[in-house]
């Protein structure tokens, strides 16, 4: 079964640091690879995807990932921090075949962004 | 143009009641999906609906069903609440069910809140 697994619940970042957010993922074939977004008291906002066109993915609001295949990793990283990019992520994957239709999530990092 | 729109967006049950949430998807999509997020976890897959016919169904018990209408509106239904459903319930749209990111793209809404105590 597709699984992925996000590292670090919690993160904090200062005012214009690197934001780095991590995420690995479980498969025995090539995925598709979500970053979501997910606001105090709303629903999610999809950040970017990776559908096997290009191993780096850009997304909205200056957020970028990339798909490393032999770290089975979809790490999402911004290089600079902004105090309204303070919100949860998600990083999801696909199932396949049967299971496709279905995004299966990782538990979140909730990111905290210090002035 | 309108998101994927959800009611109510908060609610108050108690246990053993039923619970009805409504979901009506992007204009042109097919497809709808329902998603459970219990705080502090991601979202949990319930169910997905295309052209009307249930085509996928997540590891929830019986207690959960949903419909699909010809405007394409979607229904989830709860019986007999317990306290461990409260959770924010998310209701997805695509434009069909062809294997999600390849081309197509889910959309989700803000959600219904149900609390049951």
């Amino acid at each position: 079964a597709q699984s992925v697994t996000q590292l670090g619940s919690h993160v904090s970042v200062s005012e214009g640091a690197l934001v780095l957010l991590r995420c690995n993922y479980s498969s025995s074939v090539p995925p598709y690879l979500f970053w979501y977004v997910q606001y105090p008291n709303q629903g999610l906002q999809l950040l970017l995807k990776y559908t096997s066109a290009a191993t780096l993915v850009k997304g909205i609001n200056g957020f970028e990932a990339e798909f490393k295949k032999s770290e089975t990793s979809f790490h999402l990283t911004k290089p600079s921090a902004h105090m309204s990019d303070a919100a949860e992520y998600f990083c999801a994957v696909t199932g396949t075949g049967a299971g496709s239709y279905q995004l299966t999530f990782g538990k979140g990092t909730k990111l905290s962004v210090i002035p | 143009d309108a998101g994927v729109t959800q009611s109510p967006t908060h609610l108050i049950k108690t246990r053993g009641q039923h619970v009805t949430l409504r979901c009506s998807p992007i204009s042109g999509h097919k497809s709808v999906s329902w998603y459970q997020q219990v705080l502090g976890q991601g979202p949990q897959f319930i169910f997905q609906y295309y052209e009307k016919e249930e085509r996928g169904r997540g590891n929830f018990p019986d207690r959960f069903s949903a419909r699909q209408f010809p405007n394409y509106s979607s229904e989830l239904n709860v019986n007999a609440l317990l306290l461990g459903d409260s959770a924010l319930y998310l209701c997805a749209s695509s434009s069909t069910t062809i294997r999600v990111g390849s081309g197509n793209t889910i959309y989700f809404g803000e959600g219904s809140w149900l609390t049951v105590v």
